[in-house]
């Protein structure tokens, strides 16, 4: 089945510092990519999301591009700050298209130090 | 708008004794997904389910789970007998399906087994 591979944490970076997390899928067809963020204590929010090959998805100054050639969706970051402080999740939906199963990677817990 | 609602946020029960979980989604989301996520993973899909079908429950441990969702709105996830193992974070997510809106997580219910 589909699959998303991260870079394994923890991140520990200083405030701004530039970040990336590696994230890599293995899927059928074309699937919609997403990253997921989880702030100490809270639920999964969605960060940012692209749905075909070279599209960019950006929020909150973080920026993700979808790469059919490389099966990758690199999340990055120029200047974080200790809000940024977090677990990250790269996430794909299963068979491509917007429907179907949505698929979790393990998780790359940031901390940024002031 | 609400978001996806979930109750109880936290639980506590001896093994052997069963619990359930609610969930109540987004109104006009179709795609309902239950996810359990141990402590620093990634969210594990149990169940999906579109309307009030389970579309795919192959990840579901049915020896000991069940989860009905009967008139395609709310849902219940219930664990009957519980062992020690299934302590985690059982998170409810919806998404309107077929269409490019990304997947909304409920805060989860954290369930501790003793």
């Amino acid at each position: 089945g589909d699959s998303v591979t991260q870079m394994e944490g923890p991140v520990t970076l200083s405030e701004e510092a530039f970040l990336t997390i590696n994230c890599t899928y293995t899927a059928t067809g074309y699937p919609s990519l997403f990253w997921y963020v989880q702030y100490p204590g809270e639920g999964l929010q969605l960060l940012l999301k692209a749905t075909k090959a070279d599209d960019k998805g950006s929020n909150k100054g973080f920026e993700a591009t979808y790469r059919k050639e490389t099966t990758s969706f690199h999340l990055e970051k120029g200047s974080v700050q200790v809000s940024d402080s977090a677990v990250y999740f790269c996430a794909l939906i299963e068979g491509g298209g917007s429907q179907g199963n949505l698929i979790f990677g393990k998780g790359t817990k940031l901390s940024v130090k002031p | 708008e609400a978001g996806v609602v979930q109750s109880p946020r936290y639980k506590i029960i001896e093994k052997k004794q069963p619990v359930a979980f609610w969930c109540n989604p987004i109104s006009g989301h179709n795609t309902l997904y239950w996810y359990r996520q141990n402590l620093g993973q990634g969210p594990e899909l149990l169940i999906r389910y579109e309307n009030e079908e389970a579309v795919d429950d192959s990840q579901l441990p049915k020896d000991r789970f069940s989860a009905e969702r009967l008139k395609g709105v709310d849902s219940t996830l219930k664990i009957q007998p519980a062992e020690l193992g299934d302590s985690a974070v059982y998170l409810c997510a919806s998404i309107k399906a077929g269409t490019a809106t990304p997947a909304f997580f409920g805060q989860g219910t954290r369930l501790t087994v003793v």
